[in-house]
């Protein structure tokens, strides 16, 4: 089947230090893959994606790489900011219609100042 | 400019008697979900439209119902809410068949408190 591992959480973290959050996917077809960040009482917002091997996702200073190899997906950013303190969601659509989004467990990151 | 709205973003209602969320976008997309978040917990398909075309997921309880009347809204109906449906709601569409552009467009969610 299709599914979505992410690394247990919370990641808490100070300010400027390097984050990883780490989704390894299982899929039996050719999926996209999406990093999505939720606030609190909020919904989901994308954060970024790759549709293809060797694709990197980028936004507000946050990147994750495609590798069809090690089926990973995961994300990372070099600085963090105390707003950037969320649920973050690693997920995969499987390119076929009418097909949803496969979600992992959702990681919490507390970033402190 | 919100794209996927969701009303209310608050609900309270009482144990077992019949409630709707509601879902309006505005991007024209064909597909068009509903997912249950519990707390610290994924976001659960509950079912989707494609188009008219309702899904059912098979772990879907028959107390949760959906109507679509037409592209841009979707409706979902709780019949007899218990205290476990108490939950965030999120209503999301995307545009299909798109491989290049799949990903989905949330709402800000209905969290919904049962008393």
């Amino acid at each position: 089947g299709n599914s979505v591992t992410q690394m247990e959480g919370p990641v808490t973290l100070s300010e400027e230090a390097f984050l990883t959050i780490n989704c390894t996917y299982t899929a039996t077809g050719y999926p996209s893959l999406f990093w999505y960040v939720q606030y609190p009482g909020e919904g989901l917002q994308l954060l970024l994606k790759a549709t293809k091997a060797d694709d990197k996702g980028s936004n507000k200073g946050f990147e994750a790489t495609y590798r069809k190899e090690t089926t990973s997906f995961h994300l990372e950013k070099g600085s963090v900011q105390v707003s950037d303190s969320a649920v973050y969601f690693c997920a995969l659509r499987i390119h076929q219609a009418g097909t949803a989004l496969i979600f992992g467990k959702g990681t919490t990151l507390s970033v402190s100042s | 400019d919100a794209m996927v709205i969701q009303n209310p973003r608050y609900q309270v209602t009482q144990f077992g008697k019949p409630v709707t969320l509601s879902c309006s976008q505005t991007l024209n997309h064909n597909v068009m979900y509903w997912y249950q978040q519990k707390s610290s917990q994924a976001p659960k398909l509950l079912f989707h439209y494609y188009d008219k075309d309702f899904n059912n997921e098979a772990d879907t309880p028959d107390n949760f119902q959906s109507r679509r009347p037409n592209t841009s809204f979707c409706f979902l109906d709780i019949r007899s809410p218990g205290l476990g449906d108490a939950a965030m709601y999120l209503c999301a569409t995307s545009r299909d068949p798109s491989p290049m552009n799949t990903e989905a467009f949330f709402g800000q969610g209905t969290r919904l408190t049962v008393v």
